[in-house]
């Protein structure tokens, strides 16, 4: 069983609408939670942490966490076609690295 | 802050040559930096870990002898793949974590560095 789970998707939105990505992890003992952003070609880059439970809201991110369902999702409002890229979501556990679940491809349609 | 450059950004070389890769820190001090690969289409697969001063940490499967990590500084990690074969073809990105900051070890990455073996 993976530690971080992601759907691989492709998971298709209209331009504007709210993309909602999903990530499951393992290790219930998991601290620290991130989003990355990866477009094709490219490194990823960070765009959420988020530690505690609830939400976190950043622009047209937020991040939300349960930790006693061991779940962690990032929600995109009024999606446009430059948020289509690979979305991973990595875990820091208790040895202080970092997890990284298989990505979530986002593609937004005009 | 917290940006990481790599160098260098693309490399063809022959089948059997040595390539080096260098990871730096441009604003920050990084006592532990890691090594991924990722192929086309396919996640991110750690490599190793690299603390500065001591030797690196290899994910299994990884041959150590054939990727050679060295992190003699706080800013500086070097990645070489030696006799380097086109099965090494592949996308190499490090990543930094900051030491000494506030937070909980956000690791920033390189640009990455797409390595083709002829």
């Amino acid at each position: 069983q993976k530690e971080v789970e992601q759907n691989s998707g492709p998971l298709s939105v209209p331009e504007g609408a709210i993309a909602s990505l999903n990530c499951t992890y393992s290790d219930r003992v998991s601290q620290s939670f991130f989003w990355y952003r990866q477009y094709s070609g490219k490194s990823p880059e960070l765009i959420m942490s988020i530690y505690s439970n609830g939400d976190k809201e950043d622009g047209r991110f937020t991040a939300q966490l349960n930790k006693a369902s061991q779940y962690v999702s990032l929600l995109i409002r009024d999606s446009q076609p430059s948020d289509s890229a690979t979305y991973l979501c990595a875990v820091k556990g208790a040895g202080n690295m970092l997890t990284f679940g298989g990505g979530t491809r986002l593609m937004v349609k005009p | 802050g917290a940006v990481v450059s790599q160098h260098p950004s693309w490399v063809i070389c022959k089948s059997g040559t040595s390539v080096k890769i260098e990871c730096r820190s441009l604003d920050f001090q990084a006592t532990t930096m890691f090594w991924y690969r990722q192929f086309p289409k396919q996640s991110l697969m750690l490599m190793a870990t690299s603390n500065e001063g001591s030797k690196a940490t290899y994910e299994q499967g990884v041959e150590k002898d054939k990727f050679l990590i060295n992190h003699a500084s706080l800013t500086l990690s070097t990645l070489t793949v030696t006799s380097a074969h086109p099965e090494d073809s592949s996308f190499y990105i490090c990543s930094a974590r900051a030491s000494g900051l506030a937070g909980a070890g956000e690791q920033f990455f390189g640009p990455g560095t797409r390595l083709t073996v002829l």
